[in-house]
C-alpha cells in the first residue's frame, strides 16, 4: 500500500535551473495538491488539481508550474529556482471533495543555493 | 493578519497533564475544521475533524465556537508521544493552515 509517494527527498539546486518534483498516488484520488511549508508560514497552497487536465493557482502560485496529465501524477515544476523557493513541499490528496481529509506524501526539502 | 492564527508555543508540560490549544480564524465563510498533527520532519496527518457539536475522541477533544471564529483542542493525561506539533485548519474553498503549535510531553 504505496499510498502517496514524493520525489526526490532532498534536493540541492542552484539559483536559475529548473526543478521538478514529483508527486505519485496509487489511491485513484481526484484531488491533489502542492504545498509548501515555512518556518513562522505553515503551509501554503501553491497549486491544486481536482482532476486530470484541470489544475488551478493556490495562495502562491508565482514561480511555479503543475501539470496532471494522468490522475495518479502531478509534478511540480520550478521554472528558474531561486533562494526564496528553500522550502518543505508536501504533496496532498483527497478522494472526495476539496474540504475532505487530506493525506500528505513525506515531503521533499528543497535548498536553492 | 494571518487567516489562521495559533499561539506558537512552545508547551512544555509533565506527562499526565492536560492541556489546550487555541485557534482563531479570520473568514467567518469557512465551512469545516480539523486538526492536524505534525511530527518533526514528517508529513502531517490528521488528528481529528471539529464539528459544531464539539467531538471527542479518547483523550483528544476539540470544540468550534462559529460565532467568536475559535476553535480548540484539549489533550488530557498527556502522554511523551503526544509530542509534536498541532496544526490548525480552517477550509473555505482550500485548506488554510495555521503556523501550528509546538508540545513537548517531558517525564
Amino acid at each position: 500500500d504505496a499510498g502517496i509517494t514524493q520525489s526526490p527527498r532532498y534536493k540541492i539546486t542552484e539559483t536559475g535551473r529548473q526543478v521538478t518534483l514529483m508527486c505519485h498516488q496509487t489511491w485513484s484520488h481526484s484531488y491533489m495538491f502542492w504545498y509548501r511549508q515555512d518556518l513562522g508560514h505553515g503551509l501554503r497552497l501553491i497549486y491544486y488539481s481536482a482532476a486530470a487536465d484541470i489544475t488551478d493557482k493556490g495562495e502562491v502560485p508565482d514561480g511555479y508550474v503543475v501539470s496532471r496529465s494522468k490522475t495518479e501524477n502531478f509534478p511540480l515544476t520550478l521554472e528558474s529556482a531561486t533562494r526564496s523557493q528553500t522550502s518543505v513541499y508536501f504533496c496532498a490528496s483527497t478522494s472526495g471533495v476539496s474540504t475532505d481529509t487530506q493525506y500528505f506524501g513525506p515531503g521533499t526539502r528543497l535548498t536553492v543555493l | 493578519r494571518k487567516e489562521v492564527e495559533q499561539d506558537p508555543g512552545p508547551f512544555n508540560v509533565p506527562e499526565g497533564a492536560t492541556v489546550a490549544f487555541n485557534c482563531t480564524y479570520s473568514n467567518s465563510a469557512s465551512q469545516s475544521f480539523f486538526w492536524y498533527r505534525q511530527d518533526c520532519r514528517k508529513e502531517p496527518k490528521l488528528l481529528m475533524s471539529v464539528y459544531s457539536s464539539g467531538n471527542e475522541d479518547g483523550r483528544f477533544t476539540a470544540q468550534l465556537n462559529r460565532a467568536s471564529q475559535y476553535i480548540s483542542l484539549l489533550i488530557r493525561d498527556s502522554k511523551l508521544s503526544d509530542s509534536a506539533t498541532y496544526l490548525c485548519v480552517v477550509n473555505r474553498n482550500d485548506m488554510r493552515f495555521g503556523a501550528g503549535t509546538r508540545l513537548t510531553v517531558k517525564p
